[in-house]
């Protein structure tokens, strides 16, 4: 069975500009995830779908972090304008319907400098 | 927000040795998960259980789950070097979402 796929694997970039990430599930997996990770602490979680739809946004800064996931497949989440305390690993993770453990993925490594 | 603690933050210990992990957390859970995350990688599942359940073993692995302390322990017996890495609690809430909240993990190293 293949992984949750993410890339890129690293990003740097500037502050002010924006970035994506994409994140492809296993296959059949209905809920996915995007987590943050600061150096340091344990991964706070972002936003989860439920196929194609929000189950929950609450902790997004929706000012400048937005996902979507089309087709209940793939997603990205994309940070516009970043900032510099945005630098993060940003962790995709799906599961089946249920109580399962999650999959993550490898994660992207953002600096912003 | 973090909802688990793991105690210690850090722990170094000899290979061969037992590493015990302690998570506490704060509002009633539905189920209760342990990952390991190796340096710059993401994170593996190992065991979950659920609030129903005391205990629950898988390899070298032992949790223990007590509800009416909101507390969980995940022992590690006749540790590794490959065991460095560092452990991290999830806790499900009774809300049905399956939103997992990760604690903030204990950094553990096993010396050859």
């Amino acid at each position: 069975e293949a992984g949750v796929a993410q890339s890129p694997r690293y990003k740097i970039i500037e502050k002010r500009q924006s970035v994506a990430f994409w994140c492809n599930p296993i296959s059949g997996h209905a809920t996915l995830y995007w987590y943050q990770q600061i150096l340091g602490q344990g991964p706070k979680l972002l936003i989860q779908f439920q196929n194609n739809g929000v189950v929950d946004d609450s902790q997004l800064p929706k000012d400048r972090f937005s996902a979507e996931r089309l087709k209940g497949v793939d997603s990205t989440l994309k940070i516009q304008p970043a900032k510099l305390e945005d630098s993060a690993v940003y962790l995709c993770a799906s599961s089946p319907p249920g109580v399962y453990g999650y999959t993550f993925g490898s994660g992207t490594r953002l600096t912003v400098v | 927000s973090q909802q688990g603690e793991e105690d210690p933050q850090a722990l170094s210990i000899q290979e061969g040795e037992n590493a015990t992990m302690n998570c506490s957390y704060k509002t009633s859970i539905n189920n209760l998960q342990w990952y390991r995350q190796n340096s710059g990688r993401g994170l593996v599942h190992l065991i979950l259980i659920r609030s129903n359940e005391r205990e629950k073993h898988s390899g070298r692995l032992r949790v223990t789950l007590d509800t009416s302390k909101k507390s969980s322990s995940l022992l590690i017996t006749a540790s590794r070097a490959a065991d460095t890495a560092s452990y991290f609690c999830a806790t499900a809430s009774t809300s049905g979402t399956y939103k997992y909240i990760f604690g903030t993990g204990t950094r553990l190293k096993v010396l050859a």
